[in-house]
C-alpha cells in the first residue's frame, strides 16, 4: 500500500531553516512526483511546490521562490522541503503528497503531516 | 484571500444532501480538472474526487462532483455524521503556474 511518512515536528528561531523528509513506499518512485502544501493553524491549504521523482524537476509557488528548495532521493525514495529565512508566520503542518508527473493533475495520497513550529 | 472561493460553512440534516460550490476562473477551473478533499479534525486531507467527477476507488458513492464553466460542486447525499469534515476544492492556475486552493468549507451535520 502507498505510504508517505514524514519526519518529526520542528521548533526554529526567526530566521533559521527547516528541512522536512517525506519517505514514500509501496509504489515506483520515479513513476509519480510529489507536491508540497502547508496549513497554518486553524487556516486552509497553501501549495509550495512540486518535484517530480523522476527527473528532479522542480515548479514552487511564487510566494516561496527564493527560500524554498525541494530535492529528491531515489536510492532512499525520499523527498524533501527545505524552507529558509523562517518568520513566525510559517508556522504550520506541511504535508507531502504524492501527484502524478503531469503536474497539476490528481493528488492522492497525503503524507501525515510534520508541525514546523517558528518562535524565538 | 484564496484565489477559488467556497461558502465557509455548510450544515443539513442527517440523511439529507448538500452541496458545496466552488467558484474560480478560465485559468484554473475553466481549464483544469478540479479535485475535492475532505480533512476530518485533526486529520490529513484525503482525495475525495479529480478530474472533476471521478471518485478514487474506495470513496463512497455519496459524494460526487461536478463542474460547469469557471464553477464546481461538491455533492453529498445521505450525510452522516461522520461526514462532519473542512472540504477543499483545488485546481492548477495556469497564471499562478501551481495549485489554487479554495478557502475550504465546513460541513456541520445537525
Amino acid at each position: 500500500q502507498v505510504q508517505l511518512v514524514q519526519s518529526g515536528a520542528e521548533v526554529r528561531r526567526p530566521g533559521a531553516s527547516v528541512r522536512v523528509s517525506c519517505k514514500a513506499s509501496g509504489y515506483t518512485f520515479t513513476t509519480y512526483a510529489f507536491t508540497w502544501v502547508r496549513q497554518a493553524p486553524g487556516q486552509g491549504l497553501e501549495w509550495m511546490g512540486w518535484i517530480s521523482g523522476y527527473d528532479g524537476e522542480t515548479n514552487s509557488a511564487q510566494k516561496f521562490q527564493g527560500r524554498v528548495t525541494m530535492t529528491r532521493d531515489i536510492s532512499t525514495s525520499t523527498a524533501y522541503m527545505e524552507l529558509r529565512s523562517l518568520r513566525p508566520d510559517d508556522t504550520a503542518v506541511y504535508f507531502c503528497a504524492r501527484e502524478t508527473l503531469v503536474a497539476g493533475t490528481v493528488v492522492d495520497y497525503w503524507g501525515q503531516g510534520t508541525l514546523v513550529t517558528v518562535s524565538s | 484571500q484564496s484565489v477559488l472561493t467556497q461558502p465557509p460553512s455548510v450544515s443539513e440534516a442527517p440523511r439529507q444532501r448538500v452541496t458545496i460550490s466552488c467558484s474560480g476562473r478560465s485559468s484554473n477551473i475553466g481549464n483544469h480538472g478540479v479535485s475535492w478533499f475532505q480533512q476530518l479534525p485533526g486529520k490529513v486531507p484525503k482525495l475525495l474526487i479529480y478530474f472533476d467527477d471521478l471518485r478514487p476507488s474506495g470513496v463512497s458513492d455519496r459524494f460526487s462532483g461536478s463542474k460547469s464553466g469557471t464553477s464546481a460542486s461538491l455533492a453529498i447525499r445521505g450525510l452522516q455524521s461522520e461526514d462532519e469534515a473542512d472540504y477543499y476544492c483545488a485546481a492548477w492556475d495556469d497564471s499562478l503556474n501551481g495549485w489554487v486552493f479554495g478557502g475550504g468549507t465546513r460541513l456541520t451535520v445537525l
